[in-house]
């Protein structure tokens, strides 16, 4: 069965410091992977995308995930936090089974960005 | 290009009543899908359509009800609306490569 795994639901960082939001993820097919980032009262944003091509992603506003198949990991990093960046963050699996493209969403990490 | 469309933005029914969420997209794409957010979870699939006059049942598909007449729209109706109902609705549509989202729709039954 496929699932994806968002290891964390709050995170708490200060601004100018690093982020990290884990994803682990179960497919038995090779996935596509997704960052989303939803802020208040606003729809998903895509952050970055893998479709098996560079393991090293880069998204926009300066996000960046790297997949790893032997940790089934696909962790979302930058490297300086901004206000702006608080938002709630869906790791997000894809993958076409049963006729349509499927996505599998994490259930989401909450990320709070302090002075 | 005005991607996935979403009305209303905010909604109160009373228990019982019906009412349509509207969803139009404008990207040609042929996968639909709607979705609830719950607070403190996920997204959680409520129907999808592959195409025109083709819909099929997510995993919490009970009390809803879609129709896809065109390519663009695939409104989602709720016949008699409960309190389980209240949550934020997302519409979104998708080629192979990424799913656009609709701005979503807060429902409150009370």
């Amino acid at each position: 069965a496929q699932s994806v795994t968002q290891l964390d639901s709050h995170v708490s960082v200060s601004e100018g410091t690093p982020v990290l939001l884990r994803c682990n993820y179960s497919s038995s097919y090779s996935p596509s992977l997704f960052w989303y980032v939803q802020h208040p009262n606003k729809g998903l944003q895509l952050l970055l995308k893998y479709t098996s091509a560079a393991t090293l992603v880069k998204g926009i506003n300066g996000f960046e995930a790297e997949f790893k198949k032997s940790e089934t990991s696909f962790h979302l990093t930058k490297p300086s936090a901004h206000m702006s960046d608080a938002a709630e963050y869906f790791c997000v699996v894809s993958l076409f089974s049963g006729g349509y493209n499927k996505l599998i969403f994490g259930a989401g990490t909450r990320l709070a960005v302090h002075p | 290009n005005a991607g996935v469309t979403q009305t209303p933005k905010f909604r109160i029914l009373k228990i019982g009543q019906s009412m349509t969420l509207q969803c139009t997209q404008d990207m040609n794409h042929n996968y639909m899908y709607w979705y609830r957010q719950d607070p403190g979870m996920g997204l959680k699939l409520i129907y999808y359509s592959v195409g025109a006059g083709i819909t099929d049942k997510g995993e919490v598909p009970n009390g809803y009800n879609v129709s896809r007449s065109t390519t663009e729209d695939f409104p989602l109706r709720l016949e008699l609306a409960a309190p389980s109902q209240t949550s934020v609705y997302f519409c979104a549509s998708s080629n192979y490569d990424r799913a656009h989202f609709g701005s979503g729709t807060r429902l409150t039954v009370v």
